[in-house]
């Protein structure tokens, strides 16, 4: 069991250029979900994920944003025409699925700083 | 909506007990949440408790409980340099999805 593991580590872009993030949940987890934290805050609520199925999306997961999970696997957050108000860190944390709400784990985090 | 609420810092001496505190307004969470964070690393699950539980005791880390005041509190005994991180406390939100609702985490200094 390697734990979540999250691709790239640190992403600097340039405003209005898309990016994309992946991540890869503990083997066997069900629930996948992302989670974004600025600079001094707890991490936020994104979206979620039980097997391929996208299940709730947060108001803050704005139409430039997109989620994919397309084979009840890893995932992809991609960020079109980033501002700089989407630097932060992306949290990826994964748990699997039983009769109720499982301990999430989370990966190391991808940090986004766009210029 | 849902919120959760925490002290923004804590400063103690090396061996000394830390008490970290966290209030919330949502009280159908199941399980209630520490983690850890050490600069530039994701989230370490510290501990948790079942919400029908008062105490919960893990090795250095107590976990009280106060479910009529929703108040979620984390002792740390003999607090050591490495301790020194942000934690968070976390509940599940009041939606089906598991959710996690956090605090804005309450940075630990240890001084040696």
């Amino acid at each position: 069991d390697t734990g979540v593991s999250q691709d790239p580590r640190h992403k600097i872009t340039k405003r209005g250029q898309n990016v994309t993030f992946r991540c890869d949940p503990i083997s066997e987890h069900n629930r996948l979900y992302w989670y974004r934290q600025t600079l001094g805050q707890g991490p936020e609520f994104l979206t979620y994920f039980q097997n391929e199925a996208q299940l709730e999306k947060s108001r803050l997961l704005s139409d430039r944003f997109s989620a994919e999970r397309p084979k009840g696997s890893f995932s992809t957050l991609e960020i079109q025409r980033t501002e700089q108000g989407d630097s932060a860190m992306y949290l990826c944390a994964s748990s699997p699925m039983s009769g109720f709400w499982e301990t999430q784990y989370f990966g190391p985090g991808t940090r986004l700083l766009v210029l | 909506g849902e919120d959760v609420e925490q002290s923004l810092f804590l400063s103690v001496r090396e061996g000394d007990s830390s008490v970290i505190n966290c209030t919330y307004t949502d009280s159908s969470s199941t399980y209630l949440y520490w983690y850890k964070q050490e600069p530039g690393a994701g989230l370490q699950l510290l501990t948790y408790i079942f919400s029908n539980m008062d105490m919960k005791q893990d090795q250095r880390l107590t976990v009280l409980l106060n479910k009529k005041d929703k108040h979620l509190s984390l002792r740390i005994a003999d607090t050591q340099t490495g301790d020194s991180a942000i934690y968070f406390c976390a509940v599940h939100g009041s939606s089906n999805t598991g959710k996690l609702i956090f605090g804005q985490g309450t940075t630990l200094q240890v001084k040696p």
